[in-house]
């Protein structure tokens, strides 16, 4: 079966660094997202990895392993407004999205 | 307003009476889908469409109805609700399904669609 495993939730500090994993076993990869949530609100888009290594955008960068099945999304000078939930999905051969069951994130001072 | 918007954004209801949810968006997109979103569980698509009048089964499709008659418009209809489908349901359009990455697979999602069933 296709399964993507994310931590259910992390604490992290202001002004701190924080990593968050996501391991998948998907037929087939067509691209992996990343989506952040805040509480009662939709999914927006932070980023796309399909090729491996790390893409950086601004505050928040999202690295890749194909071979091991694995990214991170690394959010860095971290706000009190990054505290949400973080979504990973990832595209199988036949283009669906199978999406993890997020990693909420609590930022405290 | 541009956008994609859902209603009800709030709906109560009892076991074995129809509800429709609401979708509509203003940028053309060509695909549509509809998710549900419980606790412990990533978003699980119920049904997507690629076009108007074409409609397809995702994961979770038993006791739920689409159409699309027109691009801008994807109702969600539950024919009986059971408890079962108390949840968050999400639209979420994007410009294509498939093909190479250029932003056009980005997911843009609508406010959701809180749906209790007594």
């Amino acid at each position: 079966g296709q399964n993507i495993d994310q931590p259910t939730e992390m604490t992290a500090t202001e002004g701190a660094i924080v990593q968050i994993n996501c391991t998948y076993q998907t037929s087939g990869f067509n691209g992996l997202f990343w989506y952040q949530q805040h509480a009662g609100e939709a999914p927006t888009f932070l980023s796309y990895n399909v090729l491996d290594g790390l893409e950086e955008k601004g505050r928040f960068s999202s690295f890749l392993s194909r071979s091991k099945g694995y990214s991170y999304l690394l959010l860095k000078e971290l706000q009190m407004k990054d505290s949400a939930s973080y979504l990973c999905a990832v595209m199988d051969s036949n283009y669906q999205l199978i999406w993890g069951a997020g990693t909420k994130l609590i930022i405290k001072p | 307003d541009a956008g994609i918007t859902q209603s009800p954004r709030y709906k109560i209801t009892e076991t074995g009476r129809q509800v429709t949810l609401m979708c509509h968006q203003t940028w053309s997109h060509s695909y549509m889908f509809w998710y549900r979103q419980d606790l412990g569980h990533g978003l699980r698509l119920i049904y997507y469409s690629a076009a108007a009048d074409i409609t397809d089964k995702g994961e979770v499709p038993d006791g739920y109805v689409v159409s699309r008659s027109k691009t801008e418009n994807f109702p969600l209809t539950l024919e009986s609700a059971t408890r079962s489908q108390t949840s968050v349901y999400f639209c979420a359009s994007s410009d294509s399904g498939t093909g190479g990455f250029s932003g056009a697979n980005v997911l843009t999602f609508g406010a959701g669609s809180r749906l209790t069933v007594l």
